[in-house]
């Protein structure tokens, strides 16, 4: 079975303050794991696939397997950065992506 | 790129009646299609995968015969909830994964709003 575990559902720092979302993961296999950002009224957008080793908006994340974690990380958060953040594991090829519980992330000024 | 719309984005139906949503790829083929539904400050809750010219697979708890999803082309699936109920009145979202990408990254719609009274 897979699992994602967000432990944070509400995260609070100031702007220009490091971030840090946490994701952990179980899965047997070789995963694909994903950060999607949900703004305040808006879609579910893919923010990062760790496949890809990108960086969007100043986010990076990567996997680590030893722990099977897949942090989001922002050196420098910014107002704009408020919003739901979801870590999502999609396991064998075709298989349903799984999400885990969120984080609520709010920047403050 | 990686564009899927919704339609309608809102409806508000009768008890008894049904509803169909759609959920089309604007730039991209997908083979594979997801529905969800989404409880306010909740997660995505899976309700199906749809796969285009094949039956839908639901997910536990999930009624098929309430819940018809038909994917009949590569760039459209449907999703009907028939003889609805209030407790039917949710956020449904849907999915879908560009069939020429390596990844199994998801692009998401921008939701329907039912609520039937």
């Amino acid at each position: 079975a897979q699992r994602v575990t967000q432990p944070e559902k509400l995260l609070s720092v100031f702007k220009g303050a490091p971030v840090e979302l946490k994701c952990n993961y179980s899965y047997s296999g070789s995963p694909e794991l994903f950060w999607y950002v949900q703004y305040s009224r808006q879609r579910l957008q893919l923010l990062l696939r760790h496949i890809s080793r990108e960086s969007i908006k100043g986010f990076t994340a990567d996997l680590n397997k030893g722990e099977t974690s897949f942090h989001l990380k922002k050196p420098f958060a910014q107002e704009e950065d408020s919003a739901m953040y979801y870590c999502a594991l999609s396991g064998t090829s075709g298989s349903r992506l799984t999400f885990g519980e969120g984080t609520q992330l709010t920047v403050n000024p | 790129g990686a564009v899927v719309s919704q339609h309608p984005s809102w409806v508000i139906c009768k008890s008894g009646t049904s509803v169909k949503i759609e959920c089309r790829s604007l730039d991209f083929q997908a083979t594979t299609m997801f529905w969800y539904r989404q409880f306010p400050k909740q997660s995505l809750m899976l309700m199906a995968t749809s796969n285009e010219g094949s039956k839908a697979t639901y997910e536990q708890g999930v009624e098929k015969d309430k819940f018809l999803i038909n994917h009949a082309s590569l760039t459209l699936s449907t999703l009907t909830v028939t003889s609805a109920h209030p407790e039917d009145s949710s956020f449904y979202i849907c999915s879908a994964r560009d069939r020429h990408r390596f990844s199994r990254a998801e692009y998401f719609g921008p939701g329907t709003r039912l609520t039937v009274t």
